[in-house]
């Protein structure tokens, strides 16, 4: 069965480093997702891509934060300059138009 | 405003007995779907149902059902003679269907632990 696949699965970083995490959708899927999940706390929408460009993101996507699809296959969450709130589980999906798909997600610390 | 509402924050059953998840949403669209996932302590999203806002009829999974009543807004979940790996915790989501790319585009609700003793 087809499936979103995310790498790494862990992901340990130094406050103020850039990180990418990175996200191999379901290969005939056009739409494509982030998603932040702080521990404890509710799976929050980020970011929605369409067509080599964001379709909508939410308050918490602010200039730290980029994706990008740089290649056919791969889509990737890019978090500049890392704080210590950054320290979550992040999900990327994929949907062909009527249901997303999730990925297994990667754990993000930043120490 | 909050879209979906969780209000169970934690529920604890004995082994074989069953336990229902309540979820109530709030939307003005008239197209619009429903979905339950499961989020076991391994940490991934375990997709369990997807129901649209014209299908008003119950669905039976196995040990799974839910119940969807638009006069109330509620899309509560049931789990018949629970076991110990039912233990997780269980987010009801919906996706207002605004255009297209809005289909992935889920807003949770806060999630209710499910803990299920031997």
């Amino acid at each position: 069965e087809p499936e979103v696949t995310q790498t790494p699965s862990h992901q340990v970083t130094q406050m103020g480093q850039e990180v990418i995490l990175r996200c191999v959708p379901i290969s005939n899927h056009l739409y494509f997702y982030w998603y932040r999940q702080i521990l404890g706390q509710k799976v929050e929408f980020l970011v929605s891509f369409y067509n080599n460009e964001i379709s909508e993101k939410s308050e918490i996507f602010d200039d730290q934060f980029s994706v990008e699809r740089p290649d056919g296959s791969n889509f990737t969450l890019k978090i500049r300059s890392t704080k210590l709130e950054d320290s979550a589980m992040y999900f990327c999906a994929s949907s062909e138009g009527t249901e997303a798909f999730f990925g297994q997600g990667t754990r993000l610390t930043v120490v | 405003a909050q879209k979906v509402t969780q209000a169970q924050t934690e529920i604890s059953v004995v082994e074989k007995e069953d336990v229902t998840l309540d979820c109530v949403y709030e939307t003005r669209d008239t197209t619009y779907y429903l979905f339950w996932y499961k989020q076991p302590p391994s940490g991934e999203l375990v997709f369990l149902i997807r129901r649209n806002s014209f299908d008003e009829q119950n669905e039976i999974s196995g040990r799974y059902s839910w119940n969807f009543q638009k006069s109330t807004s509620s899309f509560n979940f049931t789990i018949t003679a629970s076991q110990v790996v039912d233990s997780a915790v269980y987010f009801c989501a919906l996706s207002e269907v605004m255009t297209t790319d809005s289909w992935g585009k889920l807003q949770f609700g806060a999630g209710t632990q499910v803990v299920v003793t031997p």
